[in-house]
């Protein structure tokens, strides 16, 4: 089955500087690819996504990049603000009636 | 719509109890999903069903877990007997198949003692 692997675990950043969080998957009929942020006593939300037919995507200060051929996918956050700060959650999913596989999250600090 | 609504918020038990947990799901979605997030193991995939009939429940760590969903506006997930190594918060989400979005409650956190 599909395997999803993000790193780094933890990472913290200035506020105003940009973070980067990098996943990659093993089954190649992965096709969508959302980011899911988890602030605390929350459940996981959807930010952004990413379709297999694109390879890159930007909403506002977010953006994500997908690399088929190397089977990675990358979310982007600039101008970093306090409230970024959260873990954050990159899946991989199969078209059908198949569940996202998550990867570990990201634990996110911005620090002011 | 209320979004996903997972009942309780919070669950204190003592070992070899059991313990029912409740998802109702978004009205329209036919896919619902039961997860499990520990430190160690992050997002773990227990259960998911597909217009209320199991899927997948390869997951679910060991026979006292147990998941239902009898229509499609509820399900729940019975661990019997609790042991401490459940505790854990738990997740159920839904969506409407596909390239969907899923939505997530805001979990159970179960604690075991």
């Amino acid at each position: 089955g599909e395997n999803v692997e993000q790193h780094p675990s933890t990472l913290s950043v200035q506020e105003g500087d940009s973070a980067v969080i990098k996943c990659t998957y093993s089954d190649s009929a992965s096709n969508y690819f959302p980011w899911y942020k988890q602030e605390l006593g929350k459940g996981p939300q959807l930010i952004i996504d990413i379709r297999s037919n694109v390879g890159e995507k930007k909403d506002q200060r977010i953006a994500v990049t997908l690399n088929k051929t190397a089977k990675h996918f990358s979310l982007h956050i600039t101008e970093t603000q306090p409230e970024d700060s959260a873990v954050y959650f990159c899946a991989a999913f199969i078209s059908g009636n198949t569940p996202l596989v998550f990867g570990k999250g990201t634990r996110l600090s911005v620090i002011a | 719509d209320a979004g996903v609504i997972q009942s309780p918020r919070h669950e204190v038990t003592e070992m070899g109890q059991e313990v029912t947990l409740r998802c109702k799901p978004i009205s329209g979605h036919n896919s619902l999903f039961w997860y499990r997030q520990t430190m160690m193991r992050g997002l773990e995939l227990l259960i998911y069903f597909n217009n209320n009939v199991p899927i997948d429940d390869s997951g679910m760590p060991e026979d006292r877990f147990s998941a239902k969903m009898p229509n499609a506006s509820f399900s729940t997930l019975k661990i019997q007997p609790s042991e401490p190594r459940d505790s854990a918060v738990y997740f159920c989400a839904s969506c409407s198949g596909g390239w969907a979005e899923a939505f997530f409650g805001q979990g159970t956190r179960l604690t075991v003692v």
